[in-house]
């Protein structure tokens, strides 16, 4: 089983449609939750973190659920420049170092 | 620019020869990360520093591979008798310290094809 799993995707969708992305993670001792985005052959950049009581950044939300292991992302009225793939990625044990899922990739069409 | 940088953006060579990447990190950024994506896969961890210690390394970084961070501040990452398998980007990231609540930001990538 993969460490970080993600929907296969991809999504696409109307402008302003609402859409959610599901994760799932292996290692019960994983600490920190984010999810990244990175648009076409640039690198991935932060787009938030997760939190256990679930965080809220303007059209997104994340939500966390660790007795099942699983992360949501959810976008709202999506817009054209939302277009990207969406990294769910956890971080935690000893080593500090983030694992990635495969990506979901979202286009958002006019 | 006080980001991550990564030279060379983009590399072709061919197979069997030798390539090697830097990184400069944010500065004061103790910790170095190096990850390699493929196309259509999320970034894949390599190997990490904390300061000029290299503290974990995948099991992806094959005795070909190798990375330094000297003096604590650049790294490189030496990839010896190229394959075509070894094309893809390869990441280079920092964080400030080893707690998980540090975000870890990432240069451009350098780009490997090996022909």
């Amino acid at each position: 089983r993969k460490e970080v799993e993600q929907d296969p995707g991809p999504f696409n969708v109307p402008e302003g449609a609402t859409v959610a992305f599901n994760c799932t993670y292996s290692n019960s001792a994983s600490q920190s939750f984010f999810w990244y985005r990175q648009d076409c052959r640039k690198e991935p950049k932060l787009l938030m973190s997760v939190y256990s009581s679930g965080n809220e950044d303007g059209r997104f939300t994340a939500q966390l659920n660790r007795a099942s292991q699983y992360i949501s992302l959810l976008i709202r009225d999506s817009k054209l420049s939302d277009s990207a793939t969406y990294l769910c990625v956890v971080r935690g044990g000893s080593q500090g170092n983030l694992i990635f899922g495969k990506g979901t990739k979202l286009s958002v069409k006019p | 620019d006080t980001g991550v940088s990564q030279d060379p953006r983009h590399k072709i060579t061919k197979r069997g020869q030798n390539v090697t990447f830097r990184c400069d990190p944010i500065s004061e950024h103790n910790r170095l990360y190096w990850y390699r994506q493929t196309l259509g896969q999320g970034p894949e961890f390599l190997t990490y520093f904390q300061n000029e210690a290299q503290l974990e390394k995948s099991r992806l970084l094959s005795d070909r591979f190798s990375a330094e961070r000297p003096k604590g501040s650049f790294s490189t990452l030496e990839i010896q008798r190229t394959e075509q398998g070894d094309s893809a980007m390869y990441l280079c990231a920092s964080s400030l310290g080893q707690h998980s609540g540090n975000t870890i930001y990432f240069g451009e990538g350098s780009w490997l094809t090996v022909v």
